[in-house]
């Protein structure tokens, strides 16, 4: 099973709002990431979580907050987001260790009005 | 830091045709290299990847890359295009480091239609 999934699939908020994504994996992968895509282009790192532990913050603004509770599970808190946030949020998880194949999940689609 | 060049962000094939798509890498120090592919409105799915060994490595959906390292290169073929192909590919490059949660730098991406 290499499955990774997210909810919810699509998530439409106001700039006042505070919400949250969810991305849960059951591989026994020990590394956790978000990532942001924006139409038409590539995705970008946000975040990586290595043991449970953060390990990678690209200088994503603190209106992002991530939150990983277990082994298995990924939070991505969302606080007073702008209208240019609004993207697909990718979650992906690898092994432990090495070169290991990131797993994606279908995403969630993000409006921000 | 890493950077990665794919060339051409549009590309047209006729559908049994071949599909090539070209993928450069910066680094001096060879890294791990992949392929992803994303159809509309889901998440990436790979389709190979080159760690070490054998230089031409076979994915899914007949799809196979090469890397060259005198020319810093990880092209992406398949010799019939079909109409499921339709998508857009990214190639990806991560360091070989050991510590867990590599950081993927991804390509601009290529969008890959196929004509009947």
């Amino acid at each position: 099973d290499t499955e990774v999934t997210q909810t919810p699939k699509h998530l439409v908020m106001g700039m006042t709002n505070k919400k949250s994504l969810k991305c849960e994996q059951h591989m026994g992968h020990r590394a956790m990431y978000w990532y942001k895509q924006k139409a038409k282009k590539p995705p970008e790192l946000m975040f990586v979580y290595s043991y449970e532990k953060l390990s990678i913050n690209e200088s994503v603004p603190s209106r992002f907050s991530p939150e990983c509770p277990n082994s298995s599970l990924l939070n991505l808190h969302l606080h007073a987001l702008q209208p240019e946030d609004s993207a697909l949020y990718l979650c992906a998880s690898s092994q432990g260790r090495g070169a290991g194949t990131q797993y994606f999940g279908p995403g969630t689609r993000l409006l921000v009005l | 830091a890493q950077s990665v060049t794919q060339l051409g962000s549009h590309v047209s094939v006729s559908e049994g045709a071949l599909v090539l798509l070209r993928c450069n890498y910066s680094s001096s120090v060879p890294p791990y290299l992949f392929w992803y592919v994303q159809y509309p409105n889901q998440g990436l799915q790979l389709l190979l990847k080159y760690t070490t060994g054998a230089t031409l490595v076979k994915g899914i959906n007949g799809f196979e890359a090469e890397f060259k390292k005198s020319e810093t290169s990880f092209h992406l073929t398949k010799p019939s295009a079909h109409m499921s192909d339709a998508a857009e590919y990214f190639c990806a490059v991560s360091d070989r480091i050991k510590a867990a949660g590599n950081k993927l730098t991804f390509g601009g991406g290529t969008r890959v239609l196929v004509k009947p």
